[in-house]
């Protein structure tokens, strides 16, 4: 069973576009939603994270919006760069962390 | 020690043969994590550290893997009898709270 689900699965963006990627969970006992950053042969890196008492935050060029009723939360790239070309995953916290599936964005030049 | 260290890096077995995998989790970090993750999937939990004990193991985790973190500083993952199913990244983390996981840059096993 996938505690959390994400899409799309892959993204293709121009370089200074927005990057959207959405998540969506079933646990309502879960209180922290981070994002994770993950470059070919290296391990997953902490990108944002949210607790589910906010609906917004942002971090330079990164936002998570965050909403509790729809159980949902997305994370927002703003002027997206090539350097920005990564797999992107979302987690939701209890006792551990549940990963979704992964988002692996291109930025165009 | 800025951050979590696993070696191997790269790890080609034959199947049937044990493996051990090693993570150094930053040092003032009392929980240890370890997760695997395959192609195209997000890391999946395994088991989970606080100090010394082993406080959580999933189902993934069958009898032929186990993990031990002696003294509550570096931990190691056996996997013994190794399957072609086996072949994965095998990741650990560490942190000082229920939260913000540091990742190594794992362990990359290749069953052949």
């Amino acid at each position: 069973q996938q505690q959390v689900k994400q899409s799309p699965q892959s993204l293709i963006v121009q370089k200074g576009g927005i990057s959207i990627i959405n998540c969506a969970y079933e646990n309502t006992a879960f209180d922290y939603f981070p994002w994770y950053q993950q470059f070919p042969g290296k391990g997953p890196a902490l990108l944002i994270a949210i607790r589910p008492d906010v609906s917004e935050k942002k971090e330079g060029r990164f936002t998570i919006s965050f909403n509790k009723s729809a159980k949902q939360f997305s994370l927002h790239i703003m002027d997206s760069q090539p350097g920005d070309s990564a797999t992107y995953f979302c987690a939701a916290s209890g006792n551990q962390f549940y990963f979704g599936t992964g988002t692996s964005l291109t930025v165009i030049p | 020690d800025t951050g979590v260290s696993q070696n191997p890096r790269h790890k080609i077995t034959k199947r049937g043969q044990n493996v051990t995998f090693r993570c150094d989790p930053i040092s003032e970090h009392n929980r240890l994590y370890w997760y695997r993750q395959t192609l195209g999937q997000g890391p999946e939990f395994l088991t989970y550290f606080q100090n010394e004990a082993q406080l959580e193991k999933s189902r993934l985790l069958s009898d032929r893997f186990s993990a031990e973190r002696p003294k509550g500083s570096f931990s190691t993952l056996e996997i013994q009898r190794t399957e072609q199913g086996d072949s994965a990244m095998y990741l650990c983390a560490s942190s000082q709270t229920n939260y913000g996981y540091t990742f190594g840059s794992g362990t990359r096993l290749t069953v052949v």
